[in-house]
């Protein structure tokens, strides 16, 4: 079975700080993907991110980060210098075949 | 602007009606998807769609209802069977097959009281 476990329910930084949004996954495929979303209180889900299996190399898009290790089944998402308009809940999910699995999402409040 | 069209934003309904869900996309994506989100909660499937004509039974799809006679369009209907349907709809498309990510749709939010 698939599953996404995002542990963190709501992370408190204030702005500039650094923030680590962690995810865990479970699956018994050797292929697979993995997505990050970010859902603003409007509550539209933005994509932000995809990764294979194949590949573990870490990405950095501006601010946002990406550690994807397949030996720790994690695929943590780390926003430097944070700012208010990084405020939303963030899911993590893991795609077999057609059907997405989605994390229960972390919601980020930074304060200015 | 390519993107996926919900409609209306919000909605109410008095218990033990139907109601449909719209959602139309220009992105010319082949695969749509119907997913529930409840507070708190990620989100779950209800129906999918690889192409015009077919769908199939995602998670949750009891108490619900879709078509796909267009490959832009793929309505959800919310019967009175389904026991809790006050919840955040999002409609969702892809590019079929691979790992092409989805898109979302700005998602409905009903009420049944």
């Amino acid at each position: 079975a698939q599953k996404v476990t995002q542990a963190q329910t709501e992370i408190s930084v204030v702005e500039k700080e650094d923030v680590t949004l962690d995810c865990v996954y479970e699956t018994r495929d050797t292929t697979y993907y993995l997505f990050w979303y970010k859902q603003p209180p409007s509550g539209e889900l933005v994509f932000l991110i995809r990764r294979n299996s194949f590949d573990e190399q870490n990405e950095i898009s501006g601010r946002y980060s990406w550690n994807f290790q397949k030996s720790t089944s994690s695929f943590n998402f780390t926003i430097t210098a944070s700012q208010v308009v990084d405020s939303a809940v963030y899911f993590c999910a893991l795609r077999s075949f057609q059907k997405l699995v989605f994390g229960t999402g972390t919601r980020l409040l930074v304060s200015p | 602007d390519g993107g996926i069209t919900q409609s209306p934003k919000y909605l109410f309904r008095k218990e033990g009606q139907n109601v449909t869900l719209s959602c139309e996309q220009n992105l010319n994506h082949d695969a749509m998807y119907w997913y529930r989100q409840d507070p708190g909660q990620g989100l779950r499937l209800i129906y999918y769609s690889q192409i015009v004509n077919d769908f199939q039974k995602g998670d949750i799809a009891e108490g619900y209802s879709v078509s796909r006679e267009k490959k832009e369009s793929f309505p959800l209907t919310v019967t009175s069977a389904q026991k809790n349907p006050t919840a955040f709809y999002l409609c969702a498309s892809s590019i079929t097959g691979g790992s092409y990510e989805q898109y979302f749709g700005p998602g409905t939010r009903l009420t049944v009281t």
